[in-house]
Protein backbone atom coordinates (compact mmCIF):
# COMPACT_ATOMS: atom_id res chain seq x y z
CA UNK A 1 0.00 0.00 0.00
CA UNK A 2 1.58 3.11 -1.01
CA UNK A 3 1.55 6.00 1.67
CA UNK A 4 0.56 8.93 0.10
CA UNK A 5 -2.40 7.85 -2.49
CA UNK A 6 -3.83 10.86 -4.82
CA UNK A 7 -5.94 10.19 -8.40
CA UNK A 8 -3.40 10.29 -10.97
CA UNK A 9 -6.10 11.21 -13.32
CA UNK A 10 -6.24 13.54 -15.08
CA UNK A 11 -9.52 15.57 -13.81
CA UNK A 12 -11.41 17.60 -16.36
CA UNK A 13 -12.92 20.72 -15.17
CA UNK A 14 -14.34 23.25 -16.93
CA UNK A 15 -13.42 27.06 -16.69
CA UNK A 16 -15.32 28.40 -13.53
CA UNK A 17 -16.14 25.45 -12.11
CA UNK A 18 -14.53 24.28 -8.61
CA UNK A 19 -11.83 21.25 -8.72
CA UNK A 20 -11.99 18.77 -6.08
CA UNK A 21 -8.00 17.15 -5.36
CA UNK A 22 -8.22 14.20 -2.71
CA UNK A 23 -5.88 12.27 -1.46
CA UNK A 24 -5.45 9.74 1.67
CA UNK A 25 -1.90 8.78 3.52
CA UNK A 26 -1.45 6.00 5.89
CA UNK A 27 0.46 7.20 8.66
CA UNK A 28 -1.35 8.58 12.02
CA UNK A 29 1.20 9.83 13.03
CA UNK A 30 1.71 12.79 10.30
CA UNK A 31 1.59 16.44 11.35
CA UNK A 32 1.90 18.54 8.35
CA UNK A 33 0.20 18.58 4.98
CA UNK A 34 1.02 20.17 2.02
CA UNK A 35 -0.40 20.94 -1.68
CA UNK A 36 2.18 21.77 -4.13
CA UNK A 37 1.74 22.67 -7.37
CA UNK A 38 3.95 21.20 -10.72
CA UNK A 39 4.08 22.53 -14.32
CA UNK A 40 5.23 20.30 -16.88
CA UNK A 41 8.95 20.73 -16.69
CA UNK A 42 8.85 23.03 -13.95
CA UNK A 43 9.83 22.28 -10.18
CA UNK A 44 6.84 21.60 -7.29
CA UNK A 45 5.38 25.15 -6.19
CA UNK A 46 3.84 25.15 -2.58
CA UNK A 47 0.55 26.52 -2.56
CA UNK A 48 -1.20 24.89 0.64
CA UNK A 49 -0.04 23.67 3.98
CA UNK A 50 -2.15 22.44 6.60
CA UNK A 51 -1.74 21.42 10.39
CA UNK A 52 -4.75 20.52 12.17
CA UNK A 53 -8.20 19.47 11.22
CA UNK A 54 -10.48 21.71 8.97
CA UNK A 55 -10.27 23.64 6.26
CA UNK A 56 -7.80 26.47 5.35
CA UNK A 57 -8.66 29.22 2.74
CA UNK A 58 -6.29 31.31 0.82
CA UNK A 59 -7.87 33.05 -2.07
CA UNK A 60 -9.23 30.46 -4.48
CA UNK A 61 -7.53 27.55 -2.57
CA UNK A 62 -9.14 25.62 0.41
CA UNK A 63 -7.31 22.97 2.24
CA UNK A 64 -9.16 20.25 3.91
CA UNK A 65 -7.80 18.19 6.27
CA UNK A 66 -9.47 14.78 8.92
CA UNK A 67 -7.05 13.27 10.55
CA UNK A 68 -9.34 10.78 11.75
CA UNK A 69 -10.14 9.55 8.10
CA UNK A 70 -6.54 9.93 7.15
CA UNK A 71 -7.92 12.68 4.45
CA UNK A 72 -6.50 15.76 2.55
CA UNK A 73 -8.02 17.45 0.19
CA UNK A 74 -7.68 20.79 -1.97
CA UNK A 75 -10.41 22.79 -3.29
CA UNK A 76 -9.58 25.24 -6.06
CA UNK A 77 -12.37 27.55 -6.90
CA UNK A 78 -13.71 29.27 -9.99
CA UNK A 79 -10.71 27.38 -12.17
CA UNK A 80 -8.80 28.87 -14.38
CA UNK A 81 -7.00 27.35 -17.62
CA UNK A 82 -3.79 28.62 -16.04
CA UNK A 83 -4.23 26.51 -12.90
CA UNK A 84 -3.98 22.95 -15.23
CA UNK A 85 -0.84 21.41 -13.59
CA UNK A 86 -0.43 18.42 -11.66
CA UNK A 87 -0.77 18.67 -7.98
CA UNK A 88 1.25 16.81 -6.15
CA UNK A 89 0.00 16.40 -2.12
CA UNK A 90 2.80 15.98 0.50
CA UNK A 91 2.56 14.29 4.07
CA UNK A 92 5.42 15.22 6.62
CA UNK A 93 6.10 12.47 9.07
CA UNK A 94 8.89 14.57 11.20
CA UNK A 95 12.12 15.64 10.25
CA UNK A 96 10.82 16.28 7.03
CA UNK A 97 10.62 12.80 5.61
CA UNK A 98 8.12 14.03 3.30
CA UNK A 99 6.10 11.74 1.29
CA UNK A 100 4.54 12.71 -1.78
CA UNK A 101 1.62 11.61 -3.65
CA UNK A 102 1.90 10.64 -7.82
CA UNK A 103 -0.13 13.72 -8.15
CA UNK A 104 -3.34 14.51 -10.04
CA UNK A 105 -3.10 16.26 -13.36
CA UNK A 106 -5.75 18.43 -13.22
CA UNK A 107 -7.29 19.90 -16.98
CA UNK A 108 -8.82 23.21 -16.75
CA UNK A 109 -11.14 23.22 -20.52
CA UNK A 110 -11.83 27.03 -21.44
CA UNK B 1 14.82 36.87 -0.74
CA UNK B 2 16.52 35.23 -3.68
CA UNK B 3 14.92 31.18 -4.15
CA UNK B 4 16.78 27.96 -4.02
CA UNK B 5 19.61 27.47 -6.88
CA UNK B 6 20.38 24.12 -7.92
CA UNK B 7 23.72 23.81 -10.81
CA UNK B 8 24.11 22.35 -13.21
CA UNK B 9 20.37 22.59 -14.33
CA UNK B 10 21.37 19.82 -17.03
CA UNK B 11 23.86 17.06 -17.13
CA UNK B 12 24.47 14.30 -19.95
CA UNK B 13 26.75 11.74 -18.22
CA UNK B 14 27.61 7.86 -19.59
CA UNK B 15 26.96 4.64 -17.24
CA UNK B 16 29.15 3.83 -14.79
CA UNK B 17 30.52 7.79 -14.44
CA UNK B 18 29.61 9.78 -11.30
CA UNK B 19 28.14 12.88 -10.77
CA UNK B 20 28.06 15.83 -7.92
CA UNK B 21 24.95 18.01 -8.08
CA UNK B 22 24.99 21.37 -6.27
CA UNK B 23 21.92 23.18 -3.87
CA UNK B 24 22.33 26.34 -1.90
CA UNK B 25 19.34 26.86 0.39
CA UNK B 26 17.10 30.26 1.04
CA UNK B 27 19.22 32.41 2.97
CA UNK B 28 18.51 31.66 6.78
CA UNK B 29 16.95 27.67 5.80
CA UNK B 30 19.46 25.20 7.45
CA UNK B 31 17.46 22.10 6.35
CA UNK B 32 17.99 20.78 2.63
CA UNK B 33 16.30 18.02 1.45
CA UNK B 34 16.37 16.04 -1.94
CA UNK B 35 14.41 14.49 -4.20
CA UNK B 36 14.23 12.02 -7.01
CA UNK B 37 11.31 12.91 -9.43
CA UNK B 38 10.74 9.99 -12.17
CA UNK B 39 7.92 9.70 -14.42
CA UNK B 40 6.63 6.15 -13.41
CA UNK B 41 7.82 6.76 -9.41
CA UNK B 42 6.79 10.41 -9.05
CA UNK B 43 9.14 12.18 -6.13
CA UNK B 44 11.12 9.71 -4.02
CA UNK B 45 12.82 11.35 -1.00
CA UNK B 46 16.71 10.99 -1.21
CA UNK B 47 18.02 12.45 2.34
CA UNK B 48 17.46 15.38 4.36
CA UNK B 49 20.48 17.19 6.25
CA UNK B 50 20.40 19.86 9.17
CA UNK B 51 23.23 21.54 10.19
CA UNK B 52 26.10 19.10 8.29
CA UNK B 53 24.14 16.31 9.86
CA UNK B 54 22.49 13.87 7.33
CA UNK B 55 18.85 13.34 9.88
CA UNK B 56 17.22 10.98 7.58
CA UNK B 57 17.53 8.79 4.24
CA UNK B 58 15.33 7.67 1.75
CA UNK B 59 15.47 3.56 0.42
CA UNK B 60 18.27 4.70 -2.78
CA UNK B 61 21.27 2.42 -2.93
CA UNK B 62 24.41 3.39 -1.69
CA UNK B 63 25.85 5.14 -4.35
CA UNK B 64 23.49 7.57 -4.01
CA UNK B 65 25.26 10.21 -1.22
CA UNK B 66 25.26 13.65 0.58
CA UNK B 67 27.27 16.58 2.23
CA UNK B 68 26.23 19.34 3.83
CA UNK B 69 28.72 21.84 4.12
CA UNK B 70 28.69 25.17 7.25
CA UNK B 71 26.94 28.11 4.93
CA UNK B 72 24.40 25.09 4.54
CA UNK B 73 24.93 24.36 0.68
CA UNK B 74 24.32 20.40 -0.09
CA UNK B 75 25.69 18.70 -2.81
CA UNK B 76 24.53 14.83 -3.53
CA UNK B 77 26.74 12.67 -5.36
CA UNK B 78 26.03 9.48 -7.26
CA UNK B 79 28.29 6.80 -8.05
CA UNK B 80 28.63 4.37 -11.10
CA UNK B 81 25.53 5.76 -13.02
CA UNK B 82 22.92 3.36 -14.29
CA UNK B 83 20.55 4.51 -17.08
CA UNK B 84 17.89 4.55 -14.41
CA UNK B 85 19.23 7.36 -12.59
CA UNK B 86 17.95 9.54 -15.46
CA UNK B 87 15.45 11.93 -13.58
CA UNK B 88 14.87 15.19 -12.52
CA UNK B 89 16.70 15.85 -9.24
CA UNK B 90 15.41 18.37 -6.91
CA UNK B 91 16.38 19.94 -3.64
CA UNK B 92 13.94 21.90 -0.92
CA UNK B 93 15.04 24.19 1.77
CA UNK B 94 13.08 24.56 4.98
CA UNK B 95 13.95 26.57 8.37
CA UNK B 96 14.44 24.46 10.19
CA UNK B 97 13.44 21.26 9.49
CA UNK B 98 11.06 20.61 12.29
CA UNK B 99 8.05 19.01 11.43
CA UNK B 100 5.70 21.41 10.38
CA UNK B 101 8.41 23.55 7.93
CA UNK B 102 7.13 24.41 4.91
CA UNK B 103 9.58 22.73 1.92
CA UNK B 104 10.57 25.39 -1.17
CA UNK B 105 11.88 23.67 -4.36
CA UNK B 106 15.18 24.56 -6.21
CA UNK B 107 14.82 24.66 -9.85
CA UNK B 108 16.07 20.65 -10.40
CA UNK B 109 19.17 19.39 -12.24
CA UNK B 110 18.14 17.42 -14.93
CA UNK B 111 20.10 14.54 -15.32
CA UNK B 112 20.52 11.75 -18.42
CA UNK B 113 22.54 9.05 -18.22
CA UNK B 114 22.94 7.29 -22.00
Amino acid sequence: QKEVEQNSGPLSVPEGAIASLNCTYSDRGSQSFFWYRQYSGKSPELIMSIYSNGDKEDGRFTAQLNKASQYVSLLIRDSQPSDSATYLCAVNGGYQKVTFGIGTKLQVIP
Amino acid sequence: KAGVTQTPRYLIKTRGQQVTLSCSPISGHRSVSWYQQTPGQGLQFLFEYFSETQRNKGNFPGRFSGRQFSNSRSEMNVSTLELGDSALYLCASSFSGQGNNEQFFGPGTRLTVL
